[in-house]
């Protein structure tokens, strides 16, 4: 069973409107969640990370927490065609090791 | 940015061949990992290193061994490429277990 579950698989938002991305954990293990942007052709960079209950927000971007149902979120406001991307969502499930457990990942496509 | 090179960017060899994929990163850190990335899963770890001579096996490892020679190589080898290892291949590092993993380019592995 994967690990690390994320819907939905594609998402298409106007330019200027809300993507809401969702990732889940069946290990209650998790530590740390992390988020991922990869654009086409390029390799993954890291967005943003959350370890702790609640909310976090960085410009346009925020993620959410919720460590009793293993689930976290990441919203992006105002979404810009740059945007456009594979998003990943990775759980740290042992922060001895830094091994990481990717999700299968949603394309974002924002149209103009 | 912390630095991450891989070589080379493209490779075609033959089922039964033999393969070395290798990562340099001058970021002075400890972790390294490798990755493969197949369209419709998100990232699998192969195996990661924590420093010089250290190997830890990942979760996808059969087929593929490792070597960390010094701080900033590490070397994924395949002695008998098969189709199936048909992938993009992703090496990381990181400076600590809990710290943001750094990608290179990629490697487009073609075993035909």
């Amino acid at each position: 069973q994967q690990k690390v579950q994320q819907s939905p698989e594609s998402l298409i938002v106007p330019e200027g409107g809300m993507a809401s991305l969702n990732c889940t954990s069946s290990d209650r293990n998790v530590d740390y969640f992390w988020w991922y942007r990869q654009h086409s052709g390029k390799s993954p960079k890291m967005l943003m990370s959350i370890f702790s209950n609640g909310e976090k927000e960085e410009g346009r971007f925020t993620v959410h927490l919720n460590k009793a149902s293993l689930h976290t979120s990441l919203h992006i406001r105002d979404s810009q065609p740059s945007d456009s991307a594979l998003y990943l969502c990775a759980a740290s499930m042992d922060t001895n090791t830094g091994k990481l457990t990717f999700g299968d990942g949603t394309v974002l496509t924002v149209k103009p | 940015e912390a630095a991450v090179t891989q070589s080379p960017r493209n490779k075609v060899t033959v089922t039964g061949g033999n393969v070395t994929l290798s990562c340099r990163q001058t970021n002075s850190h400890n972790y390294m990992y490798w990755y493969r990335q197949d369209t419709g899963h998100g990232l699998r770890l192969i195996h990661y290193s924590y420093g010089a001579g250290n190997l830890q096996i990942g979760d996808v490892p059969d087929g593929y061994k490792a070597t960390r020679t010094t701080q900033e190589d590490f070397f994924l080898l395949l002695e008998l490429a098969s189709p199936s290892q048909t992938s993009l291949y992703f090496c990381a590092s990181s400076r600590s277990s809990q710290d943001t993993q750094y990608f290179g380019p990629g490697t487009r592995l073609l075993v035909l």
